[in-house]
């Protein structure tokens, strides 16, 4: 089955204590991309990557690092998570091959707590 | 000001009535156009796409404004399992990886 894999779905973590979210992709996608949703803000990116070692900043991507070293795997390392981290975190990946068909498949979810 | 903006709701219509979502975008340059379905703590999902000419799948129809840069969603005979957000999705800048832009969701909710 094809889908995006995100781990964990749930975690509650204190300030200052370094985390990764995973996420893993079946569909042999060249874009991957980080996005957090918080209310009346909607889905913001925070980064993405056009293949294996190539990553970009998105929109918000400060407190975060990503790295791209595998096709299938694009995790997410919050150094040092901050109160204002504690969101809803979303990982994507679409085939790109030059031509953008408007089809990000997300992951389910990682649901950040930062106490 | 956010380049995709739209209106959050709720919108709470009953079974069969025909429910309208419009959306805005600020870049004139603004290559192409997306519905995205998001159920209650769930993933978003892509519902259809949106074509210069207009294009309907089903109950859903999709229509785009160039000209008013403002694209639209309408669902005839609305069904209880329609329930969820409709996120409005901008592709600004083609062929870069930050292709996308959403917009902050209409919260549809149909009662029986």
């Amino acid at each position: 089955e094809a889908q995006v894999t995100q781990n964990p779905r749930y975690l509650i973590t204190v300030t200052g204590k370094k985390l990764t979210v995973t996420c893993s992709q079946n569909m042999n996608h060249e874009y991957m991309s980080w996005y957090r949703q918080d209310p009346g803000l909607g889905l913001r990116q925070i980064y993405y990557s056009m293949n294996v070692e190539v990553t970009d900043k998105g929109d918000v991507p400060e407190g975060y690092k990503v790295s791209r070293k595998e096709k299938r795997n694009f995790p997410l390392i919050l150094e040092s998570p901050s109160p204002n981290q504690t969101s809803l975190y979303f990982c994507a990946s679409s085939s790109y091959l030059g031509t953008f068909t408007g089809e990000l498949f997300f992951g389910e979810g990682s649901r950040l707590t930062v106490l | 000001r956010k380049e995709v903006e739209q209106d959050p709701g709720p919108f709470n219509v009953p079974e069969g009535a025909t429910v309208a979502f419009n959306c805005t975008y600020s870049n004139s340059a603004s290559q192409s156009f997306f519905w995205y379905r998001q159920d209650c703590r769930k993933e978003p999902k892509l519902l259809m796409s949106v074509y210069s000419s207009g294009n309907e799948d089903g109950r859903f129809t999709a229509q785009l404004n160039r000209a008013s840069q403002y694209i639209s969603l309408l669902i005839r005979d609305s069904k209880l399992s329609d329930s969820a957000t409709y996120l409005c999705v901008v592709n600004e800048v083609p062929n870069a990886g930050n292709m996308l832009t959403f917009g902050g969701g209409t919260r549809l909710m149909v009662k029986p």
